[in-house]
């Protein structure tokens, strides 16, 4: 029974268009996090959020958003997508902010 | 350069024998955490360590934060071992964990 749902699982996107990933948590966390894993590239950081509050982000385009309505929330919206943003995005969620971190099970983005 | 250091990048093992990975660290790390992602993709976690030692059933983890290093033994490996394992490192005043570029881990008859 996952705790952290992202959705979707799969999403092919055309190239300049924007798509919004979902991700919520179960666990009473209040930090969240986006990551981003590609084919060539490790585990990388994109966002932290604790309280609903921006903490870190490490993502050099604007044209990546994270938005937060609730506490248990937090999406991620992309705009102008590129075949570069193909990827898997994680989102993951922590007690507190650098607390013990879980994941989800990731949406798989392809830019075509 | 990379902040967090794993070795090796990929290991074969028998199945029943032991062996150990190593992250090395570049940042003042305070916590550490252990990670298998195993073939469908799925982050799974192993250990979050503060300075110490904990151990969990075939697996045993330490953290010296002083010589800025951990390790991740296996002993008496199985198939179902066989996935890629992250360490992820955090410092005080940075809010994300950092991970390493992990181990590729193959497990064989």
């Amino acid at each position: 029974d996952p705790k952290i749902i992202q959705k979707p699982k799969y999403l092919v996107a055309v190239t300049g268009s924007e798509k919004i990933l979902i991700c919520e948590q179960y666990l009473g966390h209040n930090a969240m996090y986006w990551y981003r894993q590609s084919a060539k590239k490790p585990l990388e950081f994109m966002f932290s959020y604790s309280y609903q509050k921006l903490m870190d982000n490490q993502t050099a385009s604007s044209r990546f958003q994270p938005q937060s309505s609730k506490k248990n929330h937090l999406d991620l919206q992309i705009t102008a997508l590129k075949p570069d943003d193909s990827a898997t995005y994680f989102c993951a969620s922590s007690q507190e902010i650098n607390t013990e971190v879980f994941f989800g099970k990731g949406t798989r983005l392809t830019v075509v | 350069g990379d902040k967090v250091k794993q070795s090796p990048s990929a290991l074969s093992l028998q199945e029943g024998t032991n062996s150990a990975l190593r992250c090395n660290f570049s940042i003042a790390a305070t916590t550490v955490q252990w990670f298998l992602q195993n073939p469908r993709g799925s982050l799974i976690n192993l250990f979050y360590l503060v300075p110490g030692t904990k151990e969990n059933g075939r697996l045993k983890s330490a953290f010296d934060s002083k010589e800025s290093y951990s390790t991740l033994h296996i002993r008496d490996a199985q198939l179902e071992d066989s996935g890629t394992y992250f360490c992820a490192a955090e410092n005080t005043g940075n809010y994300k964990y950092v991970f390493g570029a992990g181990t590729r881990l193959k497990v064989i008859a």
